[in-house]
Parts: structure tokens; sequence; C-alpha cells
């Protein structure tokens, strides 16, 4: 079993539609979850940290966190064109170690 | 306030060779990770490094080194390359708690030939 399990996509929705992506882990230790978006042939750019169960909103970004189902998931209202990325889900396992699922590609198309 | 600085941002090596890639962290951050990314792998964990000292390495070969300067900045390196080493090597600095955010810098890409 992978450590960090996303669904690799695409998930193609309508510009201004929610986009939803999920994340499951397998440390039940891990104390925190963040979210990162990728542009093809760029660097990963962090959108969203959540260290507690339960809901955080930053902008049209809102990410969930259930420990007890070790499920991490991201919300983008309104989508965009410009959202369309790939989205990684990390988990950090401990001294910075961070575990990357494998990234889940977005289209939001116009 | 500057970002995480990676250098060079291009490079190209032949099998054998052996590489050195840098990076300097958000000022005040005080530990550096580095990961490899390729499209069949991913992102993956190379080592962590907190005031010149390895807290934390990952399931890659002894080839693969790093090292921590008193100012923060970093370095790894690769030696005797191999064409499966070719791939985008990120840095990423964070302040010096255990569970803080993590930034990355634009990365190297390294081809090996």
């Amino acid at each position: 079993q992978k450590e960090v399990e996303q669904n690799s996509g695409p998930l193609s929705v309508p510009e201004g539609a929610i986009a939803s992506l999920n994340c499951t882990y397998s440390d039940r230790v891990s104390q925190s979850f963040f979210w990162y978006r990728q542009y093809s042939g760029k660097s990963p750019e962090l959108i969203m940290s959540i260290y507690s169960n339960g809901d955080k909103e930053d902008g049209r970004f809102t990410a969930q966190l259930n420990k007890a189902s070790q499920y991490v998931s991201l919300l983008i209202r309104d989508s965009q064109p410009s959202d369309s990325a790939t989205y990684l889900c990390a988990v950090n396992t401990g001294f910075q170690k961070l575990v990357f699922g494998t990234g889940t590609r977005l289209l939001v198309s116009p | 306030k500057a970002g995480v600085t990676q250098t060079p941002r291009y490079l190209i090596k032949t099998r054998g060779q052996q590489v050195t890639l840098s990076c300097s962290p958000i000022s005040g951050h005080r530990s550096v990770s580095w990961y490899q990314q390729t499209p069949g792998q991913g992102l993956q964990f190379l080592f962590e490094y907190f005031s010149e000292t390895q807290r934390n390495k990952g399931n890659f070969p002894g080839r693969f080194s790093g090292r921590q300067f008193s100012n923060s900045r970093s370095e790894m390196n690769v030696s005797t390359l191999e064409l499966g080493d070719s791939a985008l090597y990120l840095c990423a600095s964070s302040l010096a708690d255990m569970n803080t955010e993590a930034f990355f810098g634009q990365g190297t890409r390294l081809t090996v030939v």
C-alpha cells in the first residue's frame, strides 16, 4: 500500500464549478498535511496546510482533514482555467520528510 | 522576502561524472530538504538537514549525499552519475520546527547522457 494515495485524474470541471480533490494516507501518527499546486515544468507551490481535524479555508480553497479516516481533501470553489495544474497531497512523516502522492491533474475548461 | 534559490537551473552531465547542486533557503529558515522528481516515481525525499546535521534520509543509494553549512545553505552531490539520475532536483526550506510548511525552489533539471 502506498503511503499517500491520490487519484491521478484528470479531473475535468467547467469554469465556475467546485473541484474536489482527495487524498488518503497510511501513517496514523502523521500530524501535518499539505496541498501543493504544480504547473507543468514548474516547481510545487504550497497552497494549503492543515494540522487538525475539520475544515480550513483560504480564499477559494478549503482543506478538509479527517484523521480517523486518514483522509485529506481540497475543495476549489469557482474554479478558473488558471487552476488547471497537478495538485499534490503531502504528509509530513517526521523531521520535515514529506511523502507525496502521485498528484491529481485538474483541468478547468472555459 | 527572497524565496528558495537553487543553482544551477539546468545541467547536462555524462554518465560516470559527479555533480553538485546548491540551495539557499529562505532567510531565517534552518531546515533544508532535498527531493527528486521523475515522471515514473514522482516526488521522492532524499534527505533533510538542520543545523548542519542530517536528521532524516530517504531510500537512495550512497551516491547521493548532502551537507549543510552554518549559514543554512545546502549542497547535494551525486557521484558516478547514471542515466536514471536524470530528474528535477528540488530543494525545500522550512523553519526549524518539525511540522512547518516547506517552500520549494525552482529546481535543478539534471540530464545525464
